[in-house]
């Protein structure tokens, strides 16, 4: 069974310039998750899809940060401007519905705003 | 406001020896506890997890013990092996299994051969 596909696995941008990242979800997974990852710090969910609704944004910073999962499988992750704290690591997961607790996650992407 | 804290942010055990992790918790509607392993460049990866109606639930050479009443959950490695140097991550969630995690800030622990 194929794991959850991201990419790029890095990419280096300069402050207030866009960016985007894909995912991938393991086959037949309905729900979708982007984290934030911070060095240093644990994970921290950004927004949760169920098919290609969106089920909790609650952290997600909308003023620059926005994500779509069309037809309820891919998704990308976009971040426009970018600052130098969204230096960090992306992950992507994905679980069947109400397996929260069984999430398998991507490799993610590292991103470095300089 | 970190609901879920690893306040050792490393660990260094000589293989063979027993490894212990620390969780601490703020919000008491936390009722399923997790713990992920994390080697660099890969995502987590599920280890074990707790309902809050256990303390205690063993996988191997893995064992997480929960103490509701302290707020505290900790993860048992016998005996550690070199296999095991990687971030460990414990994550909580409430109303059920099935909603969002919350993590904790990691741990990376050091199995010296």
């Amino acid at each position: 069974e194929a794991g959850v596909a991201q990419s790029p696995r890095y990419k280096i941008i300069e402050k207030r310039q866009s960016v985007a990242f894909w995912c991938n979800p393991i086959s037949g997974h309905a729900t979708l998750y982007w984290y934030q990852q911070i060095l240093g710090q644990g994970p921290k969910l950004l927004i949760q899809f169920q098919n290609n609704g969106v089920v909790d944004d609650s952290q997600l910073p909308k003023d620059r940060f926005s994500a779509e999962r069309l037809k309820g499988v891919d998704s990308t992750l976009k971040i426009q401007p970018a600052k130098l704290e969204d230096s960090a690591v992306y992950l992507c997961a994905s679980s069947l519905v109400g397996r929260a607790y069984e999430q398998y996650f991507g490799p993610g992407t590292r991103l470095t705003v300089t | 406001d970190q609901q879920v804290k690893q306040n050792s942010p490393s660990l260094s055990v000589q293989e063979g020896r027993i490894s212990i992790l620390n969780c601490d918790y703020t919000n008491s509607m936390f009722d399923y506890f997790l713990w992920y392993k994390k080697y660099p460049a890969e995502g987590p990866t599920f280890l074990i997890s707790i309902s809050s109606i256990k303390d205690k639930n063993e996988d191997g050479r893995f064992t997480v013990f929960l103490n509701k009443s302290a707020k505290h959950l900790s993860l048992h490695i016998v005996p550690s092996q070199p296999g095991d140097s990687a971030v460990y991550f414990c994550a909580a969630s409430r109303g059920g299994a099935g909603n969002k995690l919350t993590f904790g800030g990691g741990t990376r622990v050091l199995v010296k051969p």
